[in-house]
């Protein structure tokens, strides 16, 4: 059973700061990673899906990686903003059926004006 | 386009009493699911529907129906809620069961007293 872990479990950093943000997992054979932000009380917004033939994706300020071998997915944020503030998901898909999308438990960001 | 929608936003329950937390989406997507998040658990797949017609479970099925009479609509039924249902349930969608982005909708917190 594919298991997601992210670390760290929250970050603070001042604005401005670039950052990284690790998501792991224990089976390789997926097809996509798939990353989400969540503000609080609110539903997931994806911000970046890499297929598995993949090893990066960008979008604005966001740059997202891949290394299927390793097990492990980074998420790069770029010059941080307080409105980057939010909890960001990873989750895998493994191809459907009733694993659906195999989330980590995600990692809570603030970034301090 | 709406994209996923979900109603009611809240809802506050007695052990016992029976609801349907309502899904639908305007992208003309077939795959449907819905998931549960609770704290420290992360997300986690409760149904879903590859098309029309057609449901299966997920990881953590027990206490929950779902039916699928038309691609726009997805219900989530509780016959009889019990505490451990408390949580924020989250609806999503996608084209296909293929490798594509999941559309997630705002979610219903369910009291269940």
């Amino acid at each position: 059973k594919q298991e997601v872990t992210q670390i760290p479990a929250a970050l603070s950093v001042p604005e401005g700061e670039n950052l990284v943000l690790n998501c792991s997992f224990t089976d390789s054979a997926i097809y996509n990673l798939q990353w989400f932000r969540q503000d609080p009380g609110k539903g997931l917004t994806s911000l970046l899906l890499i297929q598995s033939s993949q090893r990066e994706q960008t979008s604005g300020r966001l740059n997202a990686s891949l290394d299927k071998s390793s097990g492990r997915s980074t998420l790069y944020i770029a010059a941080s903003q307080p409105g980057d503030s939010a909890t960001y998901l990873c989750a895998i898909w493994g191809g459907g059926g009733a694993d659906g999308l195999t989330f980590g438990k995600g990692t809570h960001l603030i970034i301090q004006p | 386009n709406a994209g996923v929608t979900q109603t009611p936003k809240f809802q506050v329950l007695k052990t016992g009493q029976s609801m349907t937390l309502q899904c639908a989406q305007d992208m003309n997507h077939e795959y449907m699911s819905w998931y549960r998040q609770d704290p420290g658990m992360g997300l986690r797949l409760i149904h879903y529907s590859v098309g029309a017609g057609i449901t299966d479970q997920g990881e953590v099925p027990n206490g929950y129906n779902v039916s699928r009479s038309t691609t726009e609509d997805f219900p989530l039924r509780l016959l009889s809620a019990a505490p451990s249902q408390t949580s924020v349930y989250f609806c999503a969608s996608s084209y296909s069961q293929s490798a594509e982005t999941q559309y997630f909708g705002p979610g219903t917190r369910l009291l269940v007293l």
